[in-house]
């Protein structure tokens, strides 16, 4: 079936340094793969996204590579800052006309 | 342009009412959906629209009804507010389904007692 698999689940990072949270999806004709930040008591915006046609994104500090035949893709957020501390989503596309599937969620927190 | 507006922000129910979550969005998007958010559980996708007079069911439709009757509004109907639907309630729109992803409206905290 339509799944995303998101790993770790809590992440704990000191100030300045690097993050990597990674997704798997179970469908190989899946071709969108964005990334959502969801603030505490917020809703979730879109910080960057990837398509199938492209091995790697890159905007300022945060960066998304996929890797198509492994079907996994991941976020790098580097130089990590204290308003990094969110829960971030990563999400994929199915066949069909069925919406975004999301994972379940990485919470991180960037101690200063 | 308001983006997607979501009414009530809070609500508490007693077991057994009804009631209707509103979502509205002016950005004349084809796409809708409604997603719950439980702890630990992600964003669960309850229903959705790919245009008006279009629905279907998502990974968690029971106790749910939609419709979609204009391009705008995309209501969401508890028959019947059982505990186990407390959670936080997202809508959700774009203009497709994959071009630039989803604006989510600001969220429905829904308590049921």
């Amino acid at each position: 079936g339509e799944n995303v698999e998101q790993h770790p689940s809590t992440l704990s990072v000191q100030e300045g340094d690097s993050a990597v949270i990674k997704c798997t999806y179970s469908d190989s004709a899946s071709n969108y793969f964005p990334w959502y930040k969801q603030e505490l008591g917020k809703r979730p915006q879109l910080i960057i996204d990837i398509r199938s046609n492209v091995g790697e994104k890159k905007d300022q500090r945060i960066a998304v590579t996929l890797n198509k035949t492994a079907k996994h893709f991941s976020l790098h957020i580097t130089e990590t800052q204290p308003e990094d501390s969110a829960v971030y989503f990563c999400a994929a596309t199915f066949s069909g006309n069925t919406p975004l599937v999301f994972g379940k969620g990485t919470r991180l927190s960037v101690i200063a | 342009n308001a983006g997607v507006t979501q009414t009530p922000k809070f609500q508490v129910l007693k077991t057994g009412q009804s009631m209707t979550l509103q979502c509205a969005q002016d950005m004349n998007h084809e796409y809708m959906s409604w997603y719950r958010q439980d702890p630990g559980m992600g964003l669960r996708l309850i229903h959705y629209s790919v245009g008006a007079g279009i629905t279907d069911q998502g990974e968690v439709p029971n106790g749910y009804n939609v419709s979609r009757s204009t391009t705008e509004d995309f209501p969401l109907r508890l028959l019947s507010a059982a505990p186990s639907q407390t959670s936080v309630y997202f809508c959700a729109s774009s203009p497709d389904r994959v071009s630039l992803g989803y604006t989510f409206g600001s969220g429905t905290r829904l308590t049921v007692v």
